[in-house]
């Protein structure tokens, strides 16, 4: 089966510098990447997503880029703010007619003002 | 619109006593599932549903059972509970097709002593 290694575990950053998150994957058939966000005591939500066919894609300061071949992805977050602290989790899965996804174990994201 | 809910938010269970997690959403996903999270270990697919009718074995599913009742609701019974199923359970679905993203319910912590 599919595994996804996320790395590193814990991040702590300074309000406005930049986070990246990094993760692998084993599924050569793996075609579609989201990242998710949760915030402590609340539900895991979508925040980004990324398919096989596109090497990058970007919304505001989050951005994430693929790398097929070398089969990893990663998580860029700018500019970070205090509410961005969370875990993010990053997923790999084969997209069909229903979609079984694999979660990395997260990464604690802190960003100190 | 609720998305999915799940209910109980909280419980506490004794070794050997039996229980059943709920969970409904309300947007015409076809595909459902449950997870479990741990710390250090991410999100680990306990069972799925990929439509009405159908049900899987997902990563951990020793000590769980399921059964879709419907395409609304979703849910995971503990038959004889241990104090290793102390988590917290999502469930989780999609529409599958072009939308991949997973929609979260709001979690059950279960504490089992």
């Amino acid at each position: 089966g599919e595994n996804v290694e996320q790395h590193p575990s814990t991040l702590s950053v300074q309000e406005g510098d930049s986070a990246v998150i990094k993760c692998t994957y084993s599924d050569s058939a793996s075609n579609y990447f989201p990242w998710y966000k949760q915030e402590l005591g609340k539900r895991p939500q979508l925040i980004i997503d990324i398919r096989s066919n596109v090497g990058e894609k970007k919304d505001q300061r989050i951005a994430v880029t693929l790398n097929k071949t070398a089969k990893h992805f990663s998580l860029h977050i700018t500019e970070t703010q205090p509410e961005d602290s969370a875990v993010y989790f990053c997923a790999a899965s084969i997209a069909g007619g229903y979609q079984k996804v694999t979660f990395g174990t997260g990464t604690k994201l802190q960003v100190i003002p | 619109n609720a998305g999915v809910t799940q209910t109980p938010k909280f419980q506490v269970l004794k070794t050997g006593q039996s229980m059943t997690l709920q969970c409904a959403q309300d947007m015409n996903h076809n595909s459902m599932y449950w997870y479990r999270q741990d710390p250090g270990m991410g999100l680990r697919l306990i069972y799925y549903s990929a439509s009405e009718g159908t049900t899987d074995k997902g990563e951990v599913p020793n000590g769980y059972n399921v059964s879709r009742l419907n395409k609304r609701e979703f849910s995971l019974r503990l038959e004889s509970a241990a104090p290793s199923q102390t988590s917290v359970y999502f469930c989780a679905s999609s529409e599958g097709g072009s939308d991949l993203g997973y929609t979260f319910g709001s979690g059950t912590r279960l504490t089992v002593v």
